[in-house]
């Protein structure tokens, strides 16, 4: 069983709306989690990184949050735009160390 | 961050064949990462790389399939061996988890 579920696996928004994205994990012990954004055909980009006492972090319009209790956390895009549409992954390390747990990626579609 | 440059970015490669992928990093890093990313599936990782010692693999991949090279702290290459349309994927190096390289998408005929 995935260590890292991502939901929902794929959602189409208009350009100009809001639209969060979900992770949930069962990753323990807890170093830290990621966003990224894939590209079709490309690499993977960070987005975001948060450790266990960090609650939110926000580069431009994506902001992420996370609760280590629960072990969720969540992506919101602000006013998407059409370079937006992509897949994003949630990436959950255990420690310094630790392999990388993979989400599946939530593959976003804007559309005009 | 380490910048990395990977290539070739895209091939397309007759089946028996090999392909080797380079990954150039812009600093000295002690850990390279080599994933594969199968058409509409997150990323698997296939081993890892340290400079001066036998890359370590994960369940399901083995070095005569994936033969790694790490000659030095900035350099890694990946080598996917008697290619089939089941290898077909994008390939990705990452440095201490954290960046990755732009990928390189393999298509086997």
């Amino acid at each position: 069983k995935n260590q890292v579920e991502q939901s929902p696996q794929s959602l189409i928004i208009l350009e100009g709306k809001n639209c969060t994205l979900q992770c949930n994990y069962t990753v323990s012990p807890f170093s830290n989690l990621r966003w990224y954004k894939q590209d079709t055909g490309r690499g993977p980009v960070s987005l975001t990184i948060m450790t266990f006492s960090e609650n939110t972090k926000s580069n431009g319009r994506y902001t992420a949050t996370l609760d280590a209790d629960t072990k969720q956390s969540s992506l919101h895009i602000t006013a998407s735009q059409l370079s937006d549409s992509a897949s994003y992954i949630c990436v959950v390390q255990a420690d310094s160390w630790g392999k990388l747990q993979f989400g599946a990626g939530t593959q976003v579609v804007v559309t005009p | 961050s380490a910048v990395i440059s990977q290539k070739p970015s895209r091939d397309i490669c007759q089946r028996g064949t090999s392909l080797t992928i380079q990954c150039q990093v812009d600093s000295q890093v002690t850990m390279m990462f080599w994933y594969r990313q199968q058409p509409g599936q997150s990323l698997t990782l296939i081993a890892t790389a340290n400079q001066g010692s036998e890359a370590t693999y994960e369940s399901g991949f083995v070095i005569d399939k994936f033969p790694i090279s790490r000659p030095n702290l900035t350099f890694s290459t990946l080598t996917v061996s008697n290619l089939s349309p089941e290898d077909s994927s994008i390939y990705l190096c990452s440095v201490e988890g954290y960046t990755f390289g732009s990928g390189t998408r393999l298509t086997v005929v």
